[in-house]
């Protein structure tokens, strides 16, 4: 158990729908990531928050948004969904701030996304 | 960042050491080697990673080449419990976005 909390485990929504996936970072983590990983693409950084606010953006389309709220908790907000948007999203926490490369990253159990 | 690769899949048997190799020929200096693991849909787990000493946590041991061209994981005693898909990748020393490829899946046999 790394200590990062995932909400929910399964979901299964319908093509153009909008979803929140919730993240609740280890004790003490500042910082929060939110990954996707689908088969065909592996792995992919998504976004960084820092502290409540936006550090890193990487590969997110604009129609997935995010934030980080003063209890350093996070939610990843995606609208307007595709079938191509199936997959798991992981959130993962570290204690510092960005660009600390040695801060190992903390992985959540992820939400399993399913459009249909 | 520097492309790394891995084979696709090895076995090993329980109890045996297992060696999971990884090329990273194009590597920079400021960049560091990291492995992380997944066991199956759960979230990645990190290992170990170095720079070019060889390195050895409770998990596993690390030895890099001295060109650092590529390096070796090691699990001295496998369990069940290490099957998994083993990520190798290599990450700059400000940067800390990680982005895993297809990964070695290792299966121990008992």
């Amino acid at each position: 158990d790394s200590g990062v909390t995932q909400t929910p485990k399964h979901l299964i929504t319908a093509t153009g729908q909008r979803v929140t996936l919730r993240c609740s970072p280890r004790s003490g983590d500042l910082s929060v990531y939110w990954y996707q990983q689908s088969l065909d693409q592996g792995l992919q950084f998504l976004i960084q928050y820092y502290n409540g606010e936006e550090r890193a953006k990487g590969n997110i389309l604009e129609r997935f948004s995010a934030q980080q709220f003063p209890d350093l908790h996070s939610e990843l907000n995606l609208s307007s969904l595709e079938l191509g948007d199936s997959a798991l999203y992981f959130c993962a926490s570290s204690p510092r701030l960005a660009g600390k490369h040695t801060d190992t990253q903390y992985f959540g159990p992820g939400t399993r996304l399913t459009v249909l | 960042d520097a492309k790394t690769t891995q084979p696709p899949s090895m076995d090993c048997a329980e109890g045996r050491a297992a060696n999971l190799p990884c090329n990273h020929s194009t590597i920079s200096g400021n960049e560091y080697v990291y492995w992380y693991r997944q066991i199956h849909s759960q979230g990645p787990q990190y290992i170990i990673h170095g720079l070019k000493n060889n390195e050895t946590n409770e998990m596993a041991s690390l030895i890099i080449t001295e060109d650092r061209k590529s390096s070796t994981l090691i699990l001295p005693h496998a369990t069940l419990r290490d099957t998994a898909v083993y990520y190798c990748i290599v990450i700059k020393g400000n940067d800390y976005k990680l982005s895993f490829g297809a990964g070695t899946t290792v299966t121990v046999r008992a």
